[in-house]
């Protein structure tokens, strides 16, 4: 069966400091990987998305950015951490291929704290 | 604009008590609309999938519908444990993403 790791759990980091959040997938080949904000009491937002390795599109401009070295591993960075940057990261993944209609599964997630 | 909204914001059920959650969508075309449940502190958890107008889908206490511009989560005779947030998601025919909803916060009071 499938599982996805996502780590760590929880996380605070000064503003201005840098960000490496990671997600792992296993008991799938070339599946979509996403990655997804929710801040309090809102819904998730779709960041990043990602169809194969090196292939990543980005939803929203901002300070965050996406890599996918690995066909089941994708990790969300930051250079510089705002207060605006807090919130629960959730990772996704949904079968291969374009245009696919199997639904997300999602991590566990990471509560992020920007002081 | 792909767009999704949940009605209500929050629902407060006493046990047993039936009741629907909406969720309305504005997409250029269908692929998929997908309902999940989230526990606090959790990632959300797949409930159901629907792909066509008309379509039902059971499991529990639960039924989920579909109709060409929104969806009906039913909950019939809840029980506290179905205490979470049930989210909605729209999978446009265009892409791979997946449009969310703010969700329904649900209390089920025993």
């Amino acid at each position: 069966s499938q599982t996805i790791h996502q780590w760590p759990a929880t996380l605070v980091q000064p503003v201005g400091s840098p960000l490496s959040l990671e997600c792992t997938v296993e008991g799938t080949s070339n599946p979509n990987l996403y990655w997804y904000r929710q801040a309090a009491g809102r819904g998730l937002q779709l960041l990043f998305y990602s169809v194969g390795i090196g292939q990543i599109s980005s939803e929203v401009p901002q300070n965050l950015s996406a890599s996918r070295p690995q066909d089941r591993q994708f990790i969300l960075s930051s250079k510089k951490l705002l207060l605006s940057d807090s919130g629960f990261y959730l990772c996704a993944w949904s079968g291969p291929g374009q245009g696919n209609n199997s639904p997300l599964h999602f991590g566990n997630g990471t509560r992020l704290t920007v002081t | 604009e792909d767009q999704v909204t949940q009605s209500p914001e929050a629902l407060r059920l006493q046990e047993g008590e039936s009741s629907s959650l909406n969720c309305s969508y504005t997409v250029s075309g269908l692929r998929g609309l997908f309902w999940y449940r989230q526990d606090p502190g959790k990632g959300p958890e797949f409930l159901f999938t629907l792909y066509s107008a008309g379509e039902e889908k059971e499991k529990e206490r639960l039924k989920a519908t579909l109709t060409k511009k929104e969806s009906f989560l039913h909950i019939t005779a809840p029980k506290p444990e179905d205490s979470a947030t049930y989210l909605c998601a729209v999978q446009p025919i265009t892409g791979n993403q997946f449009y969310f909803g703010t969700g329904t916060s649900l209390t089920v009071i025993p």
